[in-house]
């Protein structure tokens, strides 16, 4: 089945850059499908972060853009986020998620999540 | 302040009825359809309700999604102590280019 699993630093120092990488297993990243970011801060709401198309075709968050890259890697079966210039309130549990497209137009498939914590 | 407004709190005893409302805009809801997400505490959230009122496979037909212009709303009958979780709303927003969620909803069973 289709998995997700989520890896990167469980802390960063603020000012620094949040890197995370998130594996698909069970399924082609190369399929006509949205990989996106989605994260929760700690005992609050979803906030999406953007997603990125095979092709590296990408959607951010208008409030995260200009602190936001996606990539993707096709040979890996992989994509991954990196956020520049965090603080505290980047603190969260980050979510990798598939956006179906065929069937749903929602994201179908998460990773189980990673907490990261902004602290020097 | 999330662009999708829900009640932060809902609560029923086993059996009953509850509704949970989900408020937008033109254009996100009244544009767009609407997803319902269930998070379990402790765990990745799980699509419930896609394109307004569909059920993915595997959902049970106690959960039921409706919208009428700018606004949505998630339906939840013959109420289960295993329904208690937080619930979002999620559409796209035309003016943001972006996804937008509901703050959540804590759904408590008595």
């Amino acid at each position: 089945q289709v998995q997700l699993q989520e890896s990167g630093p469980g802390l960063v120092k603020p000012s620094d850059t949040l890197s995370l990488t998130c594996a698909v297993s069970g399924y082609s990243i190369n399929n006509n499908n949205w990989w996106g970011w989605i994260r929760q801060p700690p005992g609050k709401g979803l906030e999406w972060i953007g997603y990125i198309y095979y092709t590296g075709s990408t959607y951010y968050s208008p409030s995260l853009k200009s602190r936001v890259t996606m990539s993707v890697d096709t040979s890996k079966n992989q994509f991954s986020l990196k956020l520049n210039s965090v603080t505290a309130v980047d603190t969260a549990v980050y979510y990798c998620a598939r956006k179906d497209e065929e069937n749903y137009d929602a994201f179908d498939i998460w990773g189980q999540g990673t907490m990261v914590t902004v602290s020097s | 302040q999330s662009v999708l407004t829900q009640p932060p709190s809902a609560s029923g005893t086993p059996g009953q009825r509850v509704t949970i409302s989900c408020s937008g805009s033109y254009y996100n809801i009244e544009t767009n359809p609407v997803n319902w997400y269930l998070q379990l505490p402790g765990t990745a959230p799980k699509l419930l309700i896609y394109s307004n009122s569909q059920r993915p496979s595997g959902v049970p037909d106690r959960f039921s999604g409706s919208k009428s212009g700018t606004s949505a709303s998630l339906a939840i009958s013959g109420l289960l102590s295993e329904d208690e979780a937080d619930y979002y709303c999620a559409s796209w927003d035309d003016s943001l280019t972006g996804w937008v969620f509901g703050g959540g909803t804590k759904l408590t069973v008595l």
